[in-house]
């Protein structure tokens, strides 16, 4: 079955460095990756997506690698703020039945330091 | 703000006692998604509705939890007998209909609601 998980539950960085956030998938045959962000008491917002006929997408600040061989992808965020804190999650919507729930990772918080 | 909206925003209840929580979706979208999230934990898909019709429900949506959305605009749902098990934040989320939305899989998430059984 599907299965979206990630190795680090917690990331600390300072101010100003960049954050790679790490995710591994089981199921050789996904194809289609979304970032979500959330913050304390809100819900998830979207970052970005990546299909797997692309290895990279950038974004403002924001950069998705997929790697298919290792079934692995990371979202890395350029220049990070204060902002940027939050719980980070990679999701896979079902792409084979018409409900295309999402299946959401564990998550990786992000802690920025001053 | 035409976000997705959820009301209300935290509940606390004694165990044994029904609640119900209420999602407004965007506007144009026709299909809506409950899921529940765990501390610690990503969203788990509860439900879901294409306008009025719920479509397909997960096995973690145990016979005391109904949902509905009976003009096919707002949804509400209810836990009835709660347990402490319930606790949980409860998102809704919102997206285009799959005529409009092809290959994209984009879902808006509303800002949840917190349950808090005691």
């Amino acid at each position: 079955g599907e299965s979206v998980g990630l190795h680090l539950p917690t990331l600390s960085v300072q101010e100003g460095d960049n954050s790679i956030i790490n995710c591994a998938y089981s199921n050789s045959a996904s194809d289609y990756f979304i970032w979500y962000k959330q913050e304390s008491g809100k819900g998830p917002q979207f970052i970005i997506d990546i299909r797997s006929n692309m290895d990279k997408r950038q974004g403002q600040r924001v950069t998705v690698l997929l790697n298919k061989t290792v079934k692995h992808l990371s979202l890395q965020i350029a220049a990070t703020q204060p902002g940027d804190s939050a719980v980070y999650f990679c999701a896979e919507p079902e792409m084979d039945t018409g409900r295309r729930a999402l299946t959401f990772g564990s998550g990786t918080r992000l802690q920025v330091q001053p | 703000d035409t976000g997705v909206s959820q009301d209300p925003r935290h509940k606390i209840t004694k165990r044994g006692q029904n609640v119900t929580f209420r999602c407004d979706p965007i506007s144009e979208h026709n299909r809506l998604y409950w899921y529940r999230q765990t501390l610690g934990q990503g969203p788990e898909f509860l439900t879901y509705f294409q306008n009025e019709a719920q479509l397909e429900k997960s096995r973690l949506l145990s016979d005391r939890f109904s949902a509905e959305r009976p003009k096919g605009s707002f949804s509400t749902l209810e836990i009835q007998r709660t347990e402490q098990g319930d606790s949980a934040m409860y998102l809704c989320a919102s997206s285009f209909p799959l005529t409009l939305a092809g290959e994209n899989y984009e879902q808006y998430f509303g800002p949840g609601t917190r349950l808090t059984v005691t």
